[in-house]
């Protein structure tokens, strides 16, 4: 069964680095996510990403944030200078169209902000 | 009031019993339901996707939806060790501003003991 990929599973980065976060959504899907986990918290929602375009962001999806499809089968999220409060599992999803079809996640990205 | 509430449990039921998990919402604009589940160390893996109120069975599995009363519920029947993970309940929009995101309940912790 096609699967959601992400790594690295986890990343350890010094505070003000630098991390971009790598996912290969579901090959013929065409909306992707970025949903992020703080540990004992719920999962929330950071960006949908359509068409080369973010559809919709959240308040947490500040200007530190970007994301990219950079060819045909990867979709990324760059985080410009880290925070100690980036640290989080990071899920990426996707999804074949956004008419009554649910989203698939992939397993996550641990990051650790030292 | 917060958007999803779920109870975050932890739930510990005897290997054969039936489990009930719930979650209530006030957003009147939901109008796609999911559980996942999510093993330690993992993404969510979906479960059970829904639209409209009733039933819909897939195995062991059951998910209940009562839009008037804003409540969705989960029954495992037969529940075996292999069960023992968290449930989050997810909803989703239809239009506007919040379709395509996914708004998470906590997460409810099950443990299914031999």
């Amino acid at each position: 069964e096609p699967e959601v990929t992400q790594t690295p599973s986890h990343q350890v980065t010094q505070m003000g680095q630098e991390v971009i976060l790598r996912c290969v959504p579901i090959s013929n899907h065409l909306y992707f996510y970025w949903y992020r986990q703080i540990l004992g918290q719920k999962v929330e929602f950071l960006v949908s990403f359509y068409n080369n375009e973010i559809s919709e962001k959240s308040e947490i999806f500040d200007d530190q944030f970007s994301v990219e499809r950079p060819d045909g089968s990867n979709f990324t999220l760059k985080i410009r200078s880290t925070k100690l409060e980036d640290s989080a599992m990071y899920f990426c999803a996707s999804r074949r169209s956004n008419s009554n079809q649910p989203q698939h996640f992939g397993d996550g990205t641990r990051l650790s902000i030292l | 009031q917060k958007e999803v509430e779920q109870d975050p449990g932890p739930l510990s039921v005897p290997e054969g019993a039936i489990v009930s998990l719930n979650c209530t919402y006030s957003n009147s604009a939901f109008q796609y339901f999911m559980w996942y589940r999510q093993y330690s160390r993992k993404g969510p893996e979906l479960l059970m996707y829904t639209y409209s109120s009733g039933n819909k069975e897939d195995g062991r599995f059951t998910a209940q939806v009562d839009k008037s009363s804003k409540y969705i519920s989960l029954f495992i029947r037969d529940s075996q060790p292999s069960d023992s993970a968290t449930y989050l309940c997810a909803m989703e929009g239809a239009g506007g501003t919040s379709y395509g995101k996914l708004t998470f309940g906590q997460g409810t912790i099950l443990t299914v003991h031999p």
